[in-house]
């Protein structure tokens, strides 16, 4: 299993400022993901984020929006840009151990709402 | 494309019954696997069981179980001896080649003392 954390677990932000969420991993994982889920909603991937490579972007999603970094095998971030209210979501991590196809496990995730 | 169908937006169970959730999916990958998550109120993903595609057994873990069915392309999960504490929303989700994991809409399960 991975233990992972989330920084900050909640924040209120005003539109057009931007948001660095932080996630921490108790071992070294080879893919992070970045998952956003708005109310009452299911989970939608943002991007697949690899150390030592540009993280990859779903349909929708743009690097521009939300950038993301991945210094080392432990930690990513992921910047929420220019916000508006329609970014209010939680947004989580969550790595796979195991390699393709090993269990995938979340962060508490990150309560954004943005005014 | 990966698809993950949950069709029971909602369930009301008995404390102490079984329940099942259904979860088909559609996929081209010849190897794939699939998980079910429990997200409470608090909102966090907790991760209950996971199958892989040429497993020859369904998993259990716990209350949990996985009825694996590959011809019909489902894979329910079967929560045995219900608890209060299972009330929550339960996700099925499956990865693709790209090993990204790809979610259901979600069953929020209610369970009545």
């Amino acid at each position: 299993s991975a233990v992972i954390s989330q920084k900050p677990s909640r924040d209120i932000c005003q539109r057009g400022t931007s948001l660095t969420i932080q996630c921490q991993v108790d071992s070294q994982v080879t893919m992070m993901f970045w998952y956003r889920q708005q109310p009452g909603q299911s989970l939608t991937l943002i991007a697949t984020a690899n150390q030592g490579s540009e993280a990859t972007y779903e349909s929708g999603f743009v690097i521009d929006k939300f950038p993301i970094s991945r210094p080392n095998l432990t930690f990513s971030t992921l910047t929420v840009s220019n916000m508006s209210p329609e970014d209010s979501s939680i947004y989580l991590c969550s790595v796979m151990t195991g390699g393709t196809g090993g269990e995938q496990y979340f962060g508490p995730g990150t309560r954004l709402t943005v005014t | 494309a990966q698809k993950i169908t949950q069709t029971q937006p909602g369930m009301f169970v008995q404390e102490k019954e079984a329940v099942t959730l259904d979860c088909t999916y559609d996929t081209s990958d010849p190897s794939y696997g699939l998980f079910w998550y429990k997200q409470p109120s608090s909102g966090e993903m907790i991760f209950l069981i996971y199958q892989g595609s040429y497993d020859q057994q369904n998993a259990t873990e716990g209350r949990y179980s996985l009825n694996f069915q590959k011809a019909r392309k489902s894979a329910n999960l079967v929560i045995s001896a219900s608890q209060l504490g299972d009330s929550a929303m339960y996700f099925c989700a499956t990865y693709s080649s790209a090993s990204k994991i790809i979610f259901g809409s979600g069953t929020r399960l209610s369970i009545r003392p």
